[in-house]
């Protein structure tokens, strides 16, 4: 596609729900992140995938979160039994090259959790 | 460890006016790439820049400048001229060459807000 589409753009989850949050990257991008945004903060790193193999999972929370990315190309960060504190909007981010020069974000999922 | 501040939260000027953006980085990497960001309210991160380390030389492109001064480990970005449109939240952020960690920092952000 001509950017990184990420679904749902919004989402409201109840305590203790598990959520999906699904990133489309550029058709043929090599490099795949997730970020986490909080309210009036920069983007922190959750995870990193070159093509199918995650490399680097380091920024992730808890083992509430988890991501993949099966064939490569759709990533899906799923997010288990949810908290408050994991209200913040959800970035994706992908590269055409595997060792990544510039990065184009999708426009988040906004996910609030009551 | 990589670190990035931007120390200014939120700037508000009037159209027209000059503004520099702040960015300071910390890392222990000998080669880095730089780049800076606009966040608009729609949400997605714009890329704007981005800046080798073993480069030092000044950027202009239209309104937009940059300043990187490596020895006080800086990379600030004035807009000239400054206009409504470019009220946005501006990231900066800092990820090594090399070493196999391709991972972008980034700083808290900061909010500009520009009025007619």
């Amino acid at each position: 596609g001509a950017g990184v589409s990420q679904s749902p753009r919004y989402k409201v989850a109840k305590r203790g729900q598990d959520v999906a949050l699904r990133c489309d990257p550029i058709s043929g991008h090599v490099s795949l992140f997730w970020y986490q945004q909080a309210l009036g903060q920069g983007p922190e790193f959750l995870t990193y995938f070159q093509n199918e193999a995650q490399l680097d999972k380091s920024g992730l929370p808890s083992d509430r979160f988890f991501a993949e990315r099966p064939e490569g190309s759709v990533s899906t960060l799923k997010i288990q039994r949810t908290q408050q504190e994991d209200s913040a909007v959800y970035l994706c981010a992908s590269s055409s090259y595997e060792v990544p020069y510039g990065y184009t974000f999708g426009s988040g999922t906004r996910l609030t959790v009551v | 460890a990589q670190k990035v501040t931007q120390a200014q939260t939120e700037i508000s000027v009037v159209e027209k006016e000059d503004v520099t953006l702040d960015c300071v980085y910390e890392t222990r990497d000998t080669t880095y790439y730089l780049f800076w960001y606009k966040q608009p309210p729609s949400g997605e991160l714009v890329f704007l820049i981005r800046r080798n380390s073993f480069d030092e030389q000044n950027e202009i492109s239209g309104r937009y400048s940059w300043n990187f001064q490596k020895s006080t480990s800086s990379f600030n970005f004035t807009i000239t001229a400054s206009q409504v449109v470019d009220s946005a939240v501006y990231f900066c952020a800092l990820r090594p060459a090399s070493g196999g960690s391709y991972i972008p920092t980034f700083g808290r952000g900061t909010s500009l807000i520009v009025h007619p």
